[in-house]
Protein backbone atom coordinates (compact mmCIF):
# COMPACT_ATOMS: atom_id res chain seq x y z
CA UNK A 1 0.00 0.00 0.00
CA UNK A 2 2.09 3.05 -1.75
CA UNK A 3 -0.66 5.87 -0.06
CA UNK A 4 2.62 7.54 1.09
CA UNK A 5 5.78 8.33 -0.13
CA UNK A 6 8.10 9.99 2.37
CA UNK A 7 11.87 11.67 1.36
CA UNK A 8 14.71 11.79 2.11
CA UNK A 9 15.33 8.69 3.70
CA UNK A 10 17.97 10.19 5.73
CA UNK A 11 19.32 13.26 6.58
CA UNK A 12 22.41 14.73 7.91
CA UNK A 13 22.30 18.48 9.04
CA UNK A 14 24.66 20.87 10.92
CA UNK A 15 23.52 22.21 14.10
CA UNK A 16 21.51 25.08 13.99
CA UNK A 17 20.58 24.19 10.49
CA UNK A 18 17.13 23.15 9.02
CA UNK A 19 16.11 19.92 8.29
CA UNK A 20 13.18 19.44 5.85
CA UNK A 21 11.79 16.13 5.51
CA UNK A 22 8.86 15.59 2.90
CA UNK A 23 5.77 13.16 2.52
CA UNK A 24 3.54 12.93 -0.44
CA UNK A 25 0.17 11.12 -0.43
CA UNK A 26 -2.63 9.73 -2.98
CA UNK A 27 -5.75 9.46 -0.65
CA UNK A 28 -8.14 12.25 -0.94
CA UNK A 29 -9.96 11.12 1.77
CA UNK A 30 -7.07 12.03 4.24
CA UNK A 31 -8.50 14.47 6.93
CA UNK A 32 -5.27 14.74 9.49
CA UNK A 33 -1.51 15.02 8.80
CA UNK A 34 0.93 13.93 11.59
CA UNK A 35 4.54 13.82 11.84
CA UNK A 36 6.05 11.56 14.62
CA UNK A 37 9.46 11.32 15.87
CA UNK A 38 11.08 8.04 16.82
CA UNK A 39 13.93 7.59 18.84
CA UNK A 40 16.11 4.25 19.07
CA UNK A 41 14.14 1.61 21.30
CA UNK A 42 11.26 3.76 21.98
CA UNK A 43 7.66 4.11 20.34
CA UNK A 44 7.14 6.79 17.50
CA UNK A 45 5.96 10.36 19.33
CA UNK A 46 3.69 12.60 18.31
CA UNK A 47 5.57 15.43 17.29
CA UNK A 48 3.30 17.58 15.31
CA UNK A 49 -0.18 17.64 13.75
CA UNK A 50 -2.52 19.72 10.84
CA UNK A 51 -5.88 19.34 9.51
CA UNK A 52 -6.23 20.04 5.84
CA UNK A 53 -8.14 23.47 6.23
CA UNK A 54 -4.71 25.41 7.34
CA UNK A 55 -1.83 25.55 5.10
CA UNK A 56 1.33 25.99 8.14
CA UNK A 57 1.30 25.21 11.59
CA UNK A 58 4.64 26.03 13.83
CA UNK A 59 5.13 24.79 17.27
CA UNK A 60 8.07 26.42 18.15
CA UNK A 61 11.66 24.88 16.39
CA UNK A 62 8.94 22.22 14.12
CA UNK A 63 6.58 23.78 11.33
CA UNK A 64 4.24 21.64 9.02
CA UNK A 65 3.35 23.30 5.65
CA UNK A 66 0.91 21.72 3.96
CA UNK A 67 -0.43 21.85 -0.13
CA UNK A 68 -3.40 20.17 -0.54
CA UNK A 69 -3.33 20.81 -3.71
CA UNK A 70 -0.55 19.19 -4.37
CA UNK A 71 -1.13 16.56 -1.82
CA UNK A 72 1.65 17.26 -0.37
CA UNK A 73 3.19 18.12 3.37
CA UNK A 74 6.53 18.54 4.59
CA UNK A 75 8.00 18.56 8.39
CA UNK A 76 10.64 22.30 8.95
CA UNK A 77 12.83 21.81 12.06
CA UNK A 78 14.53 25.00 12.81
CA UNK A 79 17.59 25.69 14.13
CA UNK A 80 18.47 21.66 14.83
CA UNK A 81 19.74 20.38 17.49
CA UNK A 82 21.75 17.02 18.10
CA UNK A 83 18.73 16.15 20.28
CA UNK A 84 16.51 16.40 17.04
CA UNK A 85 18.45 13.32 15.88
CA UNK A 86 15.76 11.05 14.88
CA UNK A 87 13.50 9.26 12.74
CA UNK A 88 10.93 10.87 12.02
CA UNK A 89 7.49 9.64 10.10
CA UNK A 90 4.42 11.24 8.05
CA UNK A 91 1.19 9.29 9.39
CA UNK A 92 -1.78 10.73 7.66
CA UNK A 93 -5.04 9.40 8.64
CA UNK A 94 -7.66 7.90 6.28
CA UNK A 95 -9.29 4.76 8.18
CA UNK A 96 -6.06 4.36 9.80
CA UNK A 97 -2.92 5.78 10.25
CA UNK A 98 -0.77 5.22 7.45
CA UNK A 99 3.30 5.13 8.31
CA UNK A 100 5.29 6.44 5.97
CA UNK A 101 9.15 4.52 5.54
CA UNK A 102 10.84 7.14 7.66
CA UNK A 103 13.41 9.66 7.45
CA UNK A 104 16.62 9.16 9.51
CA UNK A 105 17.55 12.38 11.13
CA UNK A 106 21.49 13.00 12.10
CA UNK A 107 22.37 16.46 13.32
CA UNK A 108 26.08 17.07 13.54
CA UNK A 109 27.58 18.92 17.21
CA UNK B 1 -0.17 9.37 34.73
CA UNK B 2 1.07 5.77 33.60
CA UNK B 3 2.05 5.40 30.10
CA UNK B 4 1.72 2.49 27.80
CA UNK B 5 3.19 -0.18 29.25
CA UNK B 6 4.21 -3.68 26.79
CA UNK B 7 5.24 -6.96 27.60
CA UNK B 8 7.57 -8.88 27.09
CA UNK B 9 10.07 -6.58 25.92
CA UNK B 10 11.96 -9.50 23.72
CA UNK B 11 10.82 -12.40 22.56
CA UNK B 12 12.09 -15.57 20.20
CA UNK B 13 10.15 -17.63 19.07
CA UNK B 14 10.24 -20.54 15.99
CA UNK B 15 8.48 -20.76 13.11
CA UNK B 16 5.06 -22.06 13.15
CA UNK B 17 4.60 -21.25 16.82
CA UNK B 18 2.12 -19.05 18.69
CA UNK B 19 2.72 -16.26 20.60
CA UNK B 20 0.69 -13.22 23.23
CA UNK B 21 1.68 -9.79 23.73
CA UNK B 22 0.40 -7.96 26.28
CA UNK B 23 -0.50 -3.86 26.18
CA UNK B 24 -1.67 -1.75 29.04
CA UNK B 25 -3.12 1.42 27.91
CA UNK B 26 -2.41 4.79 29.58
CA UNK B 27 -4.87 5.42 32.24
CA UNK B 28 -8.18 6.94 30.87
CA UNK B 29 -7.62 5.67 27.23
CA UNK B 30 -10.22 2.71 25.79
CA UNK B 31 -8.76 2.40 22.44
CA UNK B 32 -5.97 0.55 21.83
CA UNK B 33 -4.10 0.06 18.11
CA UNK B 34 -1.63 -2.65 17.46
CA UNK B 35 1.27 -2.27 15.06
CA UNK B 36 3.75 -3.89 13.32
CA UNK B 37 7.19 -2.31 12.10
CA UNK B 38 9.24 -4.23 10.67
CA UNK B 39 13.04 -3.39 10.20
CA UNK B 40 13.74 0.06 8.60
CA UNK B 41 10.06 0.33 8.03
CA UNK B 42 7.26 2.28 9.10
CA UNK B 43 4.61 1.23 11.31
CA UNK B 44 1.59 -0.60 9.67
CA UNK B 45 -1.72 -0.92 11.02
CA UNK B 46 -2.84 -4.30 12.43
CA UNK B 47 -6.27 -3.57 14.03
CA UNK B 48 -7.50 -1.57 17.00
CA UNK B 49 -10.00 -1.84 19.40
CA UNK B 50 -12.73 0.20 20.90
CA UNK B 51 -14.49 -1.26 24.34
CA UNK B 52 -13.25 -4.69 23.93
CA UNK B 53 -14.63 -5.15 20.24
CA UNK B 54 -12.58 -4.84 16.86
CA UNK B 55 -13.12 -1.38 15.19
CA UNK B 56 -11.03 -1.87 12.04
CA UNK B 57 -8.54 -3.75 10.61
CA UNK B 58 -5.47 -3.71 8.55
CA UNK B 59 -4.25 -6.11 5.50
CA UNK B 60 -2.87 -8.32 8.01
CA UNK B 61 -3.90 -12.25 7.63
CA UNK B 62 -6.57 -13.78 10.49
CA UNK B 63 -3.93 -15.97 12.22
CA UNK B 64 -3.71 -12.01 13.94
CA UNK B 65 -6.17 -12.04 16.54
CA UNK B 66 -6.43 -9.85 19.62
CA UNK B 67 -8.41 -9.08 22.51
CA UNK B 68 -9.32 -6.25 24.85
CA UNK B 69 -10.06 -6.77 28.16
CA UNK B 70 -12.62 -4.55 30.46
CA UNK B 71 -9.97 -2.75 31.98
CA UNK B 72 -8.69 -1.80 28.37
CA UNK B 73 -5.28 -3.71 28.35
CA UNK B 74 -5.09 -6.00 25.15
CA UNK B 75 -3.10 -8.92 24.20
CA UNK B 76 -2.25 -9.29 20.39
CA UNK B 77 -1.70 -13.32 19.28
CA UNK B 78 0.40 -14.22 16.12
CA UNK B 79 -0.35 -18.41 15.36
CA UNK B 80 1.61 -20.29 13.12
CA UNK B 81 4.61 -17.92 13.51
CA UNK B 82 6.24 -17.09 9.91
CA UNK B 83 9.50 -15.78 9.71
CA UNK B 84 8.48 -12.40 8.16
CA UNK B 85 6.68 -11.78 11.55
CA UNK B 86 9.67 -10.69 12.47
CA UNK B 87 9.26 -7.20 13.63
CA UNK B 88 8.95 -4.94 16.84
CA UNK B 89 5.15 -4.98 18.03
CA UNK B 90 3.77 -1.81 18.83
CA UNK B 91 0.85 -0.86 20.98
CA UNK B 92 -0.83 2.66 20.93
CA UNK B 93 -3.74 3.48 23.44
CA UNK B 94 -5.38 6.66 22.77
CA UNK B 95 -8.76 8.35 25.05
CA UNK B 96 -12.12 8.84 23.21
CA UNK B 97 -14.30 6.91 21.09
CA UNK B 98 -14.63 4.14 18.59
CA UNK B 99 -13.62 7.49 15.82
CA UNK B 100 -10.79 8.66 17.91
CA UNK B 101 -7.62 8.07 15.90
CA UNK B 102 -6.28 11.05 17.54
CA UNK B 103 -3.75 11.62 19.78
CA UNK B 104 -2.51 7.97 20.13
CA UNK B 105 0.51 7.03 22.74
CA UNK B 106 2.39 4.60 21.68
CA UNK B 107 4.42 2.10 24.33
CA UNK B 108 7.69 0.91 23.48
CA UNK B 109 7.55 -2.06 21.66
CA UNK B 110 8.02 -5.90 21.84
CA UNK B 111 10.76 -7.00 19.61
CA UNK B 112 9.83 -10.64 18.61
CA UNK B 113 12.41 -12.65 16.68
CA UNK B 114 10.98 -15.71 14.66
CA UNK B 115 13.57 -18.04 14.01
Amino acid sequence: QQQVKQSPQSLIVQKGGISIINCAYENTAFDYFPWYQQFPGKGPALLIAIRPDVSEKKEGRFTISFNKSAKQFSLHIMDSQPGDSATYFCAPLGNQFYFGTGTSLTVIP
Amino acid sequence: ETGVTQSPTHLIKTRGQQVTLRCSSQSGHNTVSWYQQALGQGPQFIFQYYREEENGRGNFPPRFSGLQFPNYSSELNVNALELDDSALYLCASSPGGADSYNEQFFGPGTRLTVL
